[in-house]
């Protein structure tokens, strides 16, 4: 079965800083890829998703995501982030051998920035 | 437009007593999906259901739970005899289809505390 790695668990930063979560996944072929983003007190919303083409993702409030196939990654990156981009981040992935239309989570990295 | 919606918001319920919790999904969403949420986990798929097709079960943890849905419209879940792990939080989410390429719109949740 599929399964989603995000490295991260929590990561604590401060503004300006740059953003990098990392997520992989396990299973191989044709995949769609997706990142949601939870703020606190709200719910998951979609940040971007990968489903062909581009491997550049551009999603909202300035992220963006690359999808590397031969390394089965699909890491969530932004230049600069703000005090509001803190929150709950999910990295999900369908398809993959086996083809399941059910989304795999993974467990998520919790993101803390400082003003 | 109205989203997804859960109620109760909150529940506490005492070790071996029923519960059951609600989702109505965005009109016009074939697809519904349950989850639950463990503290510092990520989402777990508990069950599906796809307009009138059979509901896939296969995430559902043992046979105290159950769900239904009425057609394309509300879905409840039900726990038979709760548990002290199955405290968490419920989540439900519907898309449009069930392709896999199609992004999931989230509740709020459930949060379950079973004492």
């Amino acid at each position: 079965a599929q399964s989603v790695s995000q490295h991260n668990h929590h990561v604590i930063l401060s503004e300006a800083a740059s953003l990098e979560l990392g997520c992989n996944y396990s299973y191989g072929g044709t995949v769609n890829l997706f990142w949601y983003v939870q703020y606190p007190g709200q719910h998951l919303q979609l940040l971007l998703k990968y489903f062909s083409g581009d491997p550049l993702v551009k999603g909202i409030k300035g992220f963006e995501a690359e999808f590397i196939k031969s390394k089965f990654s699909f890491n969530l990156r932004k230049p600069s982030v703000q005090w509001s981009d803190t929150a709950e981040y999910f990295c999900a992935v369908t398809g993959g051998a086996g083809g399941s239309y059910i989304p795999t989570f993974g467990r998520g990295t919790s993101l803390i920035v400082h003003p | 437009g109205a989203g997804v919606s859960q109620s109760p918001s909150n529940k506490v319920t005492e070790k071996g007593k029923d519960v059951e919790l609600r989702c109505d999904p965005i009109s016009g969403h074939t697809a519904l999906y349950w989850y639950r949420q463990r503290l510092g986990q990520g989402l777990e798929f508990l069950i599906y259901f796809q307009g009138n097709s059979a509901p896939d079960k296969s995430g559902l943890p043992s046979d105290r739970f159950s769900a239904e849905r009425t057609g394309e419209s509300v879905s409840t879940l039900t726990i038979q005899r709760t548990q002290q792990e199955d405290s968490a939080v419920y989540l439900c989410a519907s898309s449009l289809e069930a392709s896999g390429s199609y992004e999931q719109y989230f509740g709020p949740g459930t949060r379950l505390t079973v004492t």
